[in-house]
């Protein structure tokens, strides 16, 4: 059974500060990993991916990826009230893969 | 938002009717997935469609089945619906890229069994 891991949290920052997320996925043959920000009540959004072992960054957002450990982040930089919302972590087994095996969700909370 | 809507939004329904979700695009993609999400076990893959006529399960399909009949619509169909099927359900497509396919979700239905 595949598996992606997710701390609940929530994990509660102030603004302006970095808020960091981690997921770790159980199957080594993972190839590609996704990170979306899903409001209470909406639906989830696109915001990161990575394929590659290291960092990608894009505007506040780094997504970070370490194979060898099984481990992937994303780093919130300057944190803003509006980046309040539940992270999810996604993993794409193969590139000939049916679908994404999601965690369960991080809960962050920044407060003003 | 990738063209994607769902319909209908919202659906109360008691249970052993029969409830249908669509899934509608307008990109052409060949892809189309649908996800339930469920407090304490996140987003699953209830089916999904790699072509016209062509569909497969997924991990939570019992009770479930699909039809995709064109391009753009991918019809969700609970036979004789139970208050385990209580959910909110997102439909997805997949979007060809460089390095990766990425996916991206309709706005979701959702749906309480009586």
């Amino acid at each position: 059974q595949k598996e992606v891991e997710q701390n609940s949290g929530p994990l509660s920052v102030p603004e302006g500060a970095i808020a960091s997320l981690n997921c770790t996925y159980s199957d080594r043959g993972s190839q590609s990993f996704f990170w979306y920000r899903q409001y209470s009540g909406k639906s989830p959004e696109l915001i990161m991916f990575i394929y590659s072992n290291g960092d990608k960054e894009d505007g506040r957002f780094t997504a970070q990826l370490n194979k060898a450990s099984q481990y992937v982040s994303l780093l919130i930089r300057d944190s803003q009230p509006s980046d309040s919302a539940t992270y999810l972590c996604a993993v794409l087994a193969n590139q000939a893969g049916t679908a994404l095996i999601f965690g369960k969700g991080t809960t962050l909370s920044v407060s003003s | 938002d990738a063209g994607i809507t769902q319909s209908p939004r919202h659906k109360v329904t008691e249970t052993g009717t029969p409830v249908t979700l669509r899934c509608h695009q307008t990109e052409n993609h060949r892809y189309m997935y649908w996800y339930r999400q469920d407090p304490g076990h996140g987003l699953r893959l209830i089916h999904y469609s790699y072509g016209v006529k062509d569909t497969d399960k997924g991990e939570v399909s019992d009770g479930y089945s699909v039809s995709r009949s064109k391009t753009e619509d991918f019809l969700l169909t609970l036979e004789s619906a139970t208050s385990s099927q209580t959910s909110v359900y997102f439909c997805a497509i997949r979007e060809p890229g460089q390095g990766t396919d990425t996916q991206y979700f309709g706005p979701g239905t959702r749906l309480t069994v009586l």
